[in-house]
């Protein structure tokens, strides 16, 4: 089944602790990115990737980091986790213009 | 930033009732997606209509696109129950980044 797989699906973690989401697509998209969904504020972009090797900044980067080492993951680091980083995050990728297909989500809480 | 702004911000409608909503955006497109989300689930990919479109149809939806007042509209007919969700349009630039920007989306709830 084509999807795209986010893990964890939730995750509480301690301020400054380094976490890892990670994304895989079984699709071959070369273009892949990172959303954060917050209450009144939307679906905001944090990092995109073109293919392997290649990312770019989105609207909120700050806080965040990610690598494109291999076409189907790209995982989201957060080095130091802070707690206006809580929020629903989601992966999703295109194989360009057409239509992304999203990941299920991963809320995670910062304490 | 956001590129699209929905409007109306909520809707209310009886099942089998039309639903319309819509859409403005401020630059230049390449393409205009919708997508539907369920309640804090992933969101789903609708319909895609490219800047030298004017309207698709796919099943029960119908997207509009008018280019020259940067607005768009979908239009979902004789709804049900199960269409109750947010719907967010998506623009992808005609230059520079080509990642997707979302509005702040409708909330649709259709009641039985």
């Amino acid at each position: 089944e084509a999807q795209v797989t986010q893990n964890p699906r939730y995750l509480i973690t301690v301020t400054g602790k380094k976490l890892t989401v990670t994304c895989s697509q079984n699709m071959n998209h070369e273009y892949m990115s990172w959303y954060r969904q917050d209450p009144g504020l939307g679906l905001r972009q944090i990092y995109y990737s073109m293919n392997v090797e290649v990312t770019d900044k989105g609207d909120v980067p700050e806080g965040y980091k990610v690598s494109r080492k291999e076409k189907r993951n790209f995982p989201l680091i957060l080095e130091s986790p802070s707690p206006n980083q809580t929020s629903l995050y989601f992966c999703a990728s295109s194989s360009g213009g057409f239509g992304y297909t999203f990941g299920s989500g991963t809320r995670l809480t910062v304490v | 930033s956001q590129q699209g702004e929905e409007d109306p911000q909520a809707l209310s409608i009886q099942e089998g009732e039309n639903a319309t909503m819509n859409c403005s955006y401020k630059t230049s497109i390449n393409n205009l997606q919708w997508y539907r989300q369920n309640s804090g689930r992933g969101l789903v990919h609708l319909i895609l209509i490219r800047s030298n479109e004017r309207e698709k149809h796919s099943g029960r939806l119908r997207v509009t696109l008018d280019t020259s007042k940067k607005s768009s509209s979908l239009l979902i007919t004789a709804s049900r129950a199960a269409d109750t969700a947010s719907y967010f349009c998506a623009t992808r630039a005609d230059t520079g980044r080509r990642a997707l920007t979302f509005g702040s989306g409708t909330r649709l709830q259709v009641q039985p």
